[in-house]
């Protein structure tokens, strides 16, 4: 049982550059989200999805979009980088079920962008 | 906006003694309060939450206080241990709500030998 992983690590891309984040769960919840996580900012929720098919918006989802085309798999994607979205990114995931609420937050990527 | 305010940023105390962090939040309809703690370089991690039909609920040497009237919440460990030395986050949010958890800035938590 892995829990909640993420791909890659760490990632360094240049202005205008594509790429997509990769989050996994194999703890069959419904729910899943991304944050960014900067200095003194706590965490900020990008976009996130109820269940698969589905995604909405959360509060800072200006240049990301995201795809839940199966339950355990998350994506989100920067389509043309900006340094302004260098940040820590974490997933997470959390099954409303139970009277339990817990996010379950992966390890991270760093990404730089120049 | 709702919002979630978190104090202080920073706090240092003597091994052996209490810790307190505050939060006030804006959005009267928050119900669910979680508490995270973020290790150098790791995961967050829930430790301790409460629900708004509670005002008080605690876990060992870690206690959460909820107060609806006031809007503000506080995490309490006492005698604190060197691995209490952390990022600790307050939340608040609806229950089974996921856009309407709101993240507290962190509170870095260090503990003097």
């Amino acid at each position: 049982n892995a829990g909640v992983t993420q791909t890659p690590k760490f990632r360094v891309l240049k202005t205008g550059q594509s790429m997509t984040l990769l989050c996994a769960q194999d703890m069959n919840h419904e729910y899943m989200y991304w944050y960014r996580q900067d200095p003194g900012m706590g965490l900020r929720l990008i976009h996130y999805s109820v269940g698969e098919g589905t995604t909405a918006k959360g509060e800072v989802p200006d240049g990301y979009n995201v795809s839940r085309l199966k339950k355990q798999n998350f994506l989100l994607g920067l389509e043309s980088a900006a340094p302004s979205q260098t940040s820590v990114y974490f997933c997470a995931s959390s099954d409303q079920t139970g009277g339990t609420d817990t996010q379950y937050f992966g390890p991270g990527t760093r990404l730089t962008v120049l | 906006g709702e919002n979630v305010e978190q104090h202080p940023s920073t706090l240092s105390v003597q091994e052996g003694d209490s810790a307190v962090i505050k939060c006030t939040y804006s959005d009267s309809a928050s119900n669910y309060f979680p508490w995270y703690k973020q290790e150098l370089g790791k995961r967050p991690q829930l430790i301790i939450d409460i629900r708004s039909n509670v005002g008080e609920k605690k876990d060992q040497r870690i206690a959460v206080t909820l107060n609806k009237t006031a809007k503000h919440f506080s995490l309490h460990i006492t005698e604190t241990q060197p691995e209490d030395s952390a990022v600790y986050f307050c939340a608040a949010g609806r229950y089974s709500s996921a856009s309407k958890i709101i993240f507290g800035s962190g509170t870095r938590l260090s503990i003097r030998p």
